[in-house]
């Protein structure tokens, strides 16, 4: 049972256009929610969290929004960047303090000149 | 400041055979989670370590077995390994309080013949 569902393998945008990955959960004890990238050969990155008690967290270029009717969670980076060319990692927490990050399969951006 | 790093980068073992990975935590941090990435998946965890101690453990069978030392770093132990066992291990590190970032190593690429 997948928990986490990124359903977009990949993603194409240009330099400077917004970049937006989507990322569906099923479990309802989610309350924390993560994004890391990957680069080839490197460990996951961390990039922006948001606590389910918010539905929008921003960090410069990058910003989370979360509809938890709708079990939804977007992240959207604005401009897009060669550098941010990467796969994309959604992942969530449960309530009761659980560390156990539950990963979706992850989105493959990139980000052409 | 040295960041999560893992040993070793790369391993062939064979069907059967034990392996073990390791893993030293950033500085500061207390915590450490392990996490198998097959090609195409993201991040499973497997289990988590807190004062030499599993705390919390992911749908890994028994031949998966870890250890904390008291520098708070972390061995990964597989036992008759399987084909399937074939993927990235991810080491995590994180301080010891709740919804802490973690921070991922670069990875041990675990072939098995």
């Amino acid at each position: 049972d997948q928990q986490v569902k990124q359903n977009s393998p990949s993603l194409s945008v240009q330099e400077g256009r917004i970049s937006i990955l989507n990322c569906d959960y099923t479990n309802s004890m989610f309350d924390y929610f993560l994004w890391y990238k990957k680069y080839p050969a490197e460990g996951p990155t961390f990039l922006i969290s948001i606590s389910s008690i918010k539905d929008k967290n921003e960090d410069g270029r990058f910003t989370v929004f979360l509809n938890k009717s709708a079990k939804h969670l977007s992240l959207h980076i604005v401009p897009s960047q060669p550098g941010d060319s990467a796969v994309y990692f959604c992942g969530g927490l449960t309530q009761g303090g659980s560390e156990k990050l539950v990963f979706g399969k992850g989105t493959k951006l990139t980000v052409n000149p | 400041d040295a960041g999560v790093t893992q040993s070793p980068t790369h391993l062939i073992k064979t069907r059967g055979q034990q392996v073990t990975l390791r893993c030293s935590p950033k500085s500061g941090h207390d915590t450490v989670s392990w996490y198998q990435q097959a090609l195409g998946q993201g991040p499973q965890f497997i289990f988590q370590y807190y004062e030499e101690e599993e705390r919390q453990r992911g749908n890994f069978p028994d031949r998966f077995s870890g250890h904390q030392f008291p520098n708070y770093s972390s061995e990964l132990n597989v036992n008759a390994l399987l084909l399937g066992d074939s993927a990235l291990y991810l080491c995590a590190s994180s301080p010891g309080t709740s919804r802490a970032t973690q921070y991922f190593g670069p990875g041990t690429r675990l072939t098995v013949l």
